[in-house]
């Protein structure tokens, strides 16, 4: 079973209104992080947002929101007030500890494009 | 310079060439990663310096060698590749230990065409 899901391919959105990305994951480790990140065509992973699995507010980053349903499994991210350069490929992520590592092994989603329109 | 440093951009190598991308951190960061990115795939984590100990290799062919000289820098090697190796190649850093989000921090690639 993938451990992220990004079912969106593409979405399109009007400038200045609000969008919703989806991403759904898989774990059974109980201290996990979910991130977002933005890459525009120049390839850049750029970090947008992050949510810890014991944070009990949804976690925001200016325009950027992150609606967490833990029982779901859930980390969509909404963009509010859409801009023309907010078109770019968005990835979903997430950050497991397993195996007694020191580090967290981050895995990616496929990713959505979103395009923003004038 | 602030953030996190890949060079060369874009890079362009025969078979036979042997050549190293290099990856430079600012953020006083103590883990570096390699991932790298094909067309129509995720991200795949190839390696994971942590504290300059090498703790990850994920069954990446011998043809790709890391290098992590201090907490700062990390170079992958380059030698023999093919054209399936053609791709985005990216960087990233983050700090871990106690109390850390572990975000990773990424640079913005270096595009690798394998003739």
């Amino acid at each position: 079973a993938q451990k992220i899901t990004q079912t969106q391919p593409g979405m399109f959105v009007q400038e200045k209104e609000a969008v919703t990305l989806d991403c759904t994951y898989d774990t059974s480790d109980p201290s996990y992080g979910l991130f977002w990140y933005k890459q525009p065509s120049s390839g850049e992973m750029i970090f947008l947002i992050y949510q810890g699995s014991y944070d009990q507010q949804n976690a925001t980053e200016g325009r950027y929101s992150l609606n967490f349903q833990k029982a779901r499994k859930s980390a969509n991210l909404v963009i509010s007030a859409s801009q023309l350069g907010d078109s770019a490929m968005y990835f979903c992520a997430m950050r497991e500890r397993t195996g007694g590592t020191s580090y967290g092994k981050l895995t990616f989603g496929q990713g959505t494009i979103l395009t923003v329109h004038p | 310079e602030t953030g996190v440093t890949q060079t060369p951009r874009h890079l362009v190598m025969g078979m036979t060439n042997k050549k190293s991308l290099k990856c430079e951190q600012h953020l006083g960061h103590n883990a570096m990663y390699w991932y790298k990115q094909s067309a129509k795939k995720p991200l795949e984590l190839m390696f994971v310096y942590s504290l300059e100990e090498r703790v990850e290799n994920n069954s990446v062919p011998s043809r790709f060698s890391p290098e992590c000289p201090n907490s700062s820098h990390l170079f992958l090697h380059l030698h023999t590749l093919q054209p399936e190796d053609s791709a985005l190649y990216l960087c990233a850093s983050s700090k871990i230990g106690q109390g850390a989000t572990d975000t990773q921090y990424f640079g913005p690639g270096t595009r690798l065409t394998v003739l």
